[in-house]
């Protein structure tokens, strides 16, 4: 059973380009987390998905950012007009229905130049 | 607002010695506490401790949960440099299914 995937492992784009960062969940698992992880910080919750529904979306900043897990296909968070602030360390978790214990990806690393 | 806080924030010993790491929280409404070990990628899961009192046991990794004095330690015994990591806690509330994690502890062992 293959872990999470995430795709690309890095990324790198300039001020005002748009970033978009793929999460493919674990096999079964139909509940999907984006979290950041900022230089020497602990990571923060952004958003959590279940197919084709954004049920939790508090820890996502309102402009510029927003994520999608389609009935096919990976869950993607997109971030348009990337700004500096941006760069940080994007992980994804899945978990299957019913159970708590969330598992990572290998997270994408996006740098704004 | 959730608060986890993390004890100590770095740590180096020798090979073979025995660490105790430290997590305590603030939460509303306190469903379950997860221990991860990150190195340079994903952090991987190591336990989840949802009743105060039992110990979970993986190899030399160990944890317990207080939920009275609301927090956690994780023991490693007989450390080896793999076990060099950043090592996090995150506590998970009834109602809503995000994590609120720790800023780690950094272990480094030394051979």
């Amino acid at each position: 059973n293959a872990g999470v995937m995430q795709n690309p492992r890095h990324l790198v784009r300039r001020r005002g380009q748009e970033a978009r960062l793929r999460c493919s969940p674990m096999k079964g698992h139909s509940h999907v987390y984006w979290y950041r992880q900022l230089p020497e910080e602990g990571l923060k919750f952004m958003v959590y998905l279940q197919k084709e529904n954004i049920i939790d979306e508090s820890g996502m900043p309102k402009e510029r950012f927003s994520a999608e897990f389609p009935k096919e296909g990976p869950s993607i968070l997109r971030i348009q007009q990337v700004v500096r602030g941006d760069s940080a360390a994007y992980f994804c978790a899945s978990s299957p229905p019913e159970e708590y214990e969330q598992y990572f990806g290998p997270g994408t690393r996006l740098t704004v130049t | 607002e959730d608060k986890v806080v993390q004890s100590p924030l770095s740590l180096v010993v020798h090979e073979g010695d025995t660490v105790t790491l430290n997590c305590s929280y603030e939460v509303t409404n306190f469903r379950s506490l997860l221990w991860y070990k990150q190195e340079k990628k994903a952090p991987t899961f190591l336990f989840m401790l949802t009743s105060s009192g039992i110990e979970k046991k993986s190899g030399r990794l160990s944890s317990i949960l207080d939920k009275k004095e609301l927090f956690s330690i994780l023991n490693i015994t007989a450390t080896q440099t793999g076990d060099s990591a950043i090592y996090l806690c995150a506590v998970a509330n009834f109602g809503n299914e995000k994590l609120t994690f720790g800023t780690g502890t950094r272990l480094t062992i030394i051979p």
